[in-house]
């Protein structure tokens, strides 16, 4: 069964501080992405990564970074957080790309920051 | 305007009910349509995922897309407590567009013993 696994659960940080976000998946999967999640807007993409070393931007990438230097990690970077970037922060993977191969999801990190 | 509209509910149902959860969509060229099931502290997963018009149908989940009419559902028959949670609607324009799905916002469903 396909695990993606991201390292804190919870995190509280102060507005200016840098932040990571880790996730790491274990099915040898080729492609990662980060999601935000609020109420009422739904998921949306900030960046996604098809092989290691390389990123591209999603919908909303302004204010992140991302990192793959190893096929199964993927991490996600705030370089000054900001209060506007409270929110909930879901990583997910899949093998390819394709409607029908679908994206497996961590749990998802709760960052709030004040 | 949103892509993709969802009402955000809760949607509250007594055990046993038939739900129908619904999603309206703006992008004709949509072709790919799936629902999520997201519980309380989870990762949202993939229950159900269709091609085009149509109804497709899994043991208690069936899934209907309405193209015409830009407009999907997913209807759960003899719900359960177990089926409780956020469900997402999520939709992309092709095979080769990836994963760049576009949500809808979800809705949340209580079904009450």
């Amino acid at each position: 069964d396909v695990k993606v696994t991201q390292s804190s659960r919870y995190l509280v940080k102060r507005t200016g501080e840098k932040v990571f976000l880790e996730c790491v998946q274990d099915m040898d999967h080729e492609n990662m992405f980060w999601y935000r999640q609020d109420p009422g807007l739904g998921l949306r993409l900030i960046y996604f990564s098809y092989d290691v070393k390389m990123k591209e931007k999603g919908d909303i990438p302004e204010g992140y970074s991302v990192s793959r230097e190893k096929k199964e990690r993927f991490s996600l970077i705030l370089e000054s957080a900001s209060t506007n970037q409270t929110s909930m922060y879901l990583c997910a993977s899949t093998p390819q790309q394709g409607g029908n191969s679908p994206l497996h999801f961590g749990n998802g990190t709760r960052l709030t920051v004040t | 305007q949103k892509e993709v509209e969802q009402d955000p509910g809760p949607l509250s149902v007594p055990e046993g009910a038939i739900v129908s959860l619904n999603c309206t969509y703006s992008n004709s060229a949509f072709q790919y349509f799936m629902w999520y099931r997201q519980y309380s502290r989870k990762g949202p997963e993939l229950l159900m995922y269709t091609y085009s018009s149509g109804n497709k149908e899994d043991g208690r989940f069936t899934a209907q897309v309405d193209k015409s009419s830009k407009y999907i559902s997913l209807f759960i028959r003899d719900s359960q407590p177990s089926d409780s949670a956020t469900y997402l609607c999520a939709m992309t324009l092709s095979l080769n567009a990836g994963n760049m799905l576009t949500f809808g916002g979800g809705t949340r469903l209580m079904v009450k013993p």
